[in-house]
């Protein structure tokens, strides 16, 4: 069955580093993958979508790569802010469906 | 714009009320999801509509949820009689053509 593992435990990182979150699937070959950050509380909200024929995709201070070999794909986040501490989640859609499927989501912890 | 509009957005019934969720898309967008949420499960789809279609309605957990879209503006998302085990957020998001999805600030339900 279609898998998505994101990591459960907590990234706990210092301010000013660059945060790296993972993103791995299994029995899937999607056509997009998305990452979205989520606040507690509130829903989630889109940040950066790749398309499988891109391995590299960038917005400010944030970068994404996607690797089909792998099945794979990182998050970055550079000069990281305590601000910057959310959940993020990926998702992934195959060609010509409109349903994304969602990671459980990694919790960043960014330290002043 | 006002982004996916939710109602309410906190429930608290007991069991074996009829529960209902509400939601206003944003204007021209013509796909609509209903999510939920929980710790154990992280985000799963419950319905999906197109063009006020219900279109894929397989995360539908069993007869006692049920979803109209009555007109390009307004979903429902009904649960009848709630239970327990109900009790997570429900979440409600639009896009255009799938690729972005937009959602609502949630409503966390109780179900006691």
């Amino acid at each position: 069955s279609q898998k998505i593992e994101q990591n459960s435990e907590a990234l706990n990182i210092q301010e000013g580093k660059t945060a790296t979150l993972t993103c791995n699937y299994t029995n899937y070959s999607p056509a997009y993958l998305q990452w979205y950050r989520q606040d507690p509380g509130r829903g989630p909200v889109f940040l950066l979508l790749i398309r499988e024929n891109e391995k590299e995709k960038r917005k400010e201070r944030l970068k994404v790569t996607f690797d089909t070999t792998l099945k794979q794909s990182l998050f970055h986040i550079t000069a990281s802010q305590p601000a910057d501490s959310a959940t993020y989640l990926c998702a992934l859609l195959s060609g010509g469906s409109y349903i994304p499927t969602f990671g459980r989501g990694t919790s960043l912890i960014v330290h002043p | 714009d006002a982004g996916v509009i939710q109602s309410p957005r906190h429930e608290v019934t007991e069991m074996g009320q009829e529960v209902t969720l509400r939601c206003k898309p944003i204007s021209g967008h013509n796909s609509l999801f209903w999510y939920r949420q929980t710790m154990m499960r992280g985000l799963e789809l419950l319905i999906y509509f197109n063009n006020n279609v219900p279109i894929d309605d397989s995360g539908m957990p069993e007869d006692r949820f049920s979803a109209k879209m009555p007109n390009a503006s307004f979903s429902t998302l009904k649960i009848q009689p709630s239970e327990p085990r109900d009790s997570a957020v429900y979440f409600c998001a639009s896009s255009t053509f799938g690729e972005t999805q937009y959602f609502g600030p949630g409503t966390r339900l109780l179900v006691l």
